[in-house]
């Protein structure tokens, strides 16, 4: 897949456990943070998402957690499943419409 | 709802040739994003259009890259002539409108290999 050859940060977890993905983030004046899973040969596809005036927000099995003071970010998955198993990104947006990419973090389900 | 699409997804050509990634975004999205993954990197911004008018074109890398939206709605990207170092995964991304909140969602990419 294309992500052979990147020296990504793994993670390997027990099938039903629960994941934490860790991000750092850089740029302070972030306000906008998206989190995408990535499958072989597959685009990056949405997760969830939070904006810097939140700490905290929940979806189906998710939940994103922001610390400004640290500039960190990090996904929880709750009782992980073989299909969850992907790489996982974290994206910043401030002002400007871009989004910066972290290097990604490879999430494997052990059965 | 359909979502991202893009075309080709895979493209082999030699050093020095031209070649056109073509961009379909979701239906009603007025916003579209290229991006691209070099081998080793992460993936990084190229350009945005907002409708058929270019908003950010920082990210292109130099002049032998050109993207258009004529009309505002699928966009293509062309690589003239192409080299070595363009290699990598391109992706395009859509989303309804810039404002927060609004999550840019994405193609599976055109896997580009120069030989």
């Amino acid at each position: 897949g294309e992500n052979v050859g990147l020296h990504l940060p793994t993670l390997s977890v027990q099938e039903g456990d629960n994941s934490i993905i860790n991000c750092a983030y850089s740029n302070s004046a972030s306000d906008y943070f998206i989190w995408y899973k990535q499958e072989s040969g597959k685009g990056p596809q949405f997760i969830i998402d939070i904006r810097s005036n939140m700490d905290k927000r929940q979806g189906q099995r998710v939940t994103v957690l922001l610390n400004k003071t640290v500039k960190h970010l990090s996904l929880q998955i709750a009782a992980t499943q073989p299909g969850d198993s992907a790489v996982y990104f974290c994206a910043e947006k401030s002002g400007a419409q871009k989004l910066v990419f972290g290097q990604g973090t490879r999430l494997t389900i052990n059965p | 709802e359909a979502g991202v699409t893009q075309f080709p997804s895979h493209s082999v050509i030699e050093k020095g040739q031209t070649v056109t990634l073509r961009c379909d975004p979701i239906s009603g999205h007025d916003n579209l994003y290229w991006y691209r993954r070099v081998m080793g990197k992460e993936i990084k911004f190229l350009l945005h259009f907002v409708k058929e008018s270019k908003q950010d074109e920082s990210g292109m890398p130099n002049n032998r890259f050109l993207a258009e939206r004529t009309g505002g709605t699928y966009s293509t990207l062309k690589v003239q002539p192409a080299e070595l170092e363009d290699s990598g995964v391109y992706f395009c991304a859509s989303s309804r409108s810039g404002q927060l909140g609004q999550p840019q969602h994405f193609g599976d990419g055109t896997r580009l290999s120069i030989l």
